[in-house]
């Protein structure tokens, strides 16, 4: 079975602070992960994703997340928060293989970031 | 990657009635999917669109509260039955290539914010 953990429902930084998500996940098999964006009434927006290669994995507007299977975790990274980055994260899985293919979200987490 | 065209944006509708929503995507897919995103919550798979056979639901939703159809790879529609307050979310039309959409992710719609007054 595949779920995902987001640790963090709310996560509040400076502007030019760094940005840490977390998330951790429960798959059967090896897994895709990703990260999404959702503006405030806007749809979703594929930030990065991660589908066995290069565990370090960069996305748009300089975010980055690692795949550490040891830890089944992968956490969303930026070094210097920006005030369009405030917006719901959702970290998913997915089971690579699977010719459903369906996605899994975690619950989110709520990005605030003050001037 | 699609690009997907879902409409309408935005409803503010009667209990009792029924809304359709419909999800147009500029080229084929294979995989479609139906999710609802209550008020402040995570999204939640409704179904996936098969063409040319009965949608497949997931638990906790039926066919006669929200039937799906899918006549060809690149539209399908989402009724939402008999509404209630409770129907209040953001319903997300979603395409992919299946395997090829697990490894590489998926396209959403904007979505449809429904109101049910």
């Amino acid at each position: 079975a595949q779920s995902v953990t987001q640790l963090d429902s709310h996560v509040s930084v400076s502007e030019g602070t760094p940005v840490l998500l977390r998330c951790n996940y429960s798959s059967s098999y090896s897994p895709s992960l990703f990260w999404y964006v959702q503006h405030p009434n806007k749809g979703l927006q594929l930030l990065l994703k991660y589908t066995s290669a290069a565990t370090l994995v960069k996305g748009i507007n300089g975010f980055e997340a690692e795949f550490k299977k040891s830890e089944t975790s992968f956490h969303l990274t930026k070094p210097s928060a920006h005030m369009s980055d405030a917006a719901e994260y959702f970290c998913v899985v997915s089971s690579r293989g699977s010719t459903l293919g369906r996605l899994y979200f975690g619950r989110g987490t709520q990005l605030t970031v003050w001037p | 990657s699609a690009v997907i065209s879902q409409k309408p944006s935005r409803d503010i509708c009667q209990r009792g009635t029924s809304l359709t929503i419909q999800c147009q995507v500029d080229s084929q897919v294979t995989m479609m999917f139906w999710y609802r995103q209550q008020p402040g919550q995570s999204l939640t798979l409704i179904a996936t669109a098969n063409q040319g056979s009965e949608a497949t639901y997931e638990s906790g939703f039926v066919i006669d509260k929200f039937p799906i159809s899918r006549p060809n790879l690149t539209f399908s529609t989402l009724t939402v039955s008999n509404m209630s307050p409770e129907d209040s979310s953001i319903y997300l039309c979603s395409v992919g290539g299946g395997a090829a959409g697990a490894n590489y992710g998926y396209t959403f719609g904007s979505g449809t914010r429904l109101t049910v007054v």
